[in-house]
């Protein structure tokens, strides 16, 4: 009963680097999510999927790239990485939206440092 | 423009009651959710409210008055694990309806 696995749990990138974060999840949710969250504040949407190849573009979305091929799986890609994406980030999926269905189970985070 | 306020620390003492509050300012709002974090975890869901009242789960509850724009958290019987980070988080019209959440609000117990 995995849940949300998110990979890998620390990385640090040089300065124009790039980087995939890994996220899947077992519980066959329609709904995914990329949020970061910077200290001592909420969290950020980047982007979202409502379903497999279908996504969409949250509050922050500039600096980064998704991809849903899968029902399971959303990659999150860092092109060319900047201090400012120094975050903690967090993958999420829920079953659907509002109601019962608000839940989001969330993986356990990557703490990404640019450098 | 929409916003969520919720103060940035509260202190209790264990076992007592603790109520943390969150008002906003949003169009189209469709809920008010609450989320439990630990220092280095992850988000953990705690409660929703989409109508107006009173939602309760074992020791924690969570109000809803959507006239007023404000919700807020009540945790009872307050114990050490509770010490942690609690956000609210919206889901709304403005935001294409994707939750918006709170900066958080800090719990610290003392026994």
């Amino acid at each position: 009963n995995a849940g949300v696995t998110q990979t890998p749990k620390f990385r640090i990138l040089k300065i124009g680097q790039s980087m995939t974060l890994q996220c899947t999840q077992d519980m066959n949710h329609n709904y995914m999510y990329w949020y970061r969250q910077d200290p001592g504040m909420g969290l950020k949407l980047i982007y979202y999927s409502v379903g497999a190849g279908i996504t969409d573009k949250g509050e922050v979305p500039n600096g980064y790239n998704v991809s849903r091929s899968t029902t399971e799986d959303f990659p999150l890609r860092l092109e060319l990485a900047a201090p400012s994406q120094t975050s903690v980030y967090f993958c999420a999926s829920s079953h659907g939206q509002g109601g019962t269905n608000e839940k989001l189970f969330f993986g356990s985070g990557t703490q990404l440092s640019v450098l | 423009g929409q916003s969520l306020e919720q103060p940035s620390e509260v202190t209790a003492v264990e076992g007592a009651i603790v109520q943390i509050n969150c008002t906003y300012q949003t169009s189209g709002f469709y809920g008010l959710s609450w989320y439990q974090q630990h220092d280095g975890g992850a988000p953990t869901f705690l409660s929703y409210n989409g109508l107006d009242g009173l939602e309760e789960t074992g020791r924690f509850s969570s109000f809803l008055s959507r006239s007023d724009s404000y919700g807020y958290l009540l945790l009872q019987e307050l114990q050490m694990k509770d010490s942690a980070s609690y956000f609210c988080a919206v889901r709304s019209l403005d935001s294409n309806y994707q939750l918006i959440w709170g900066a958080g609000t800090k719990l610290i117990i003392k026994p």
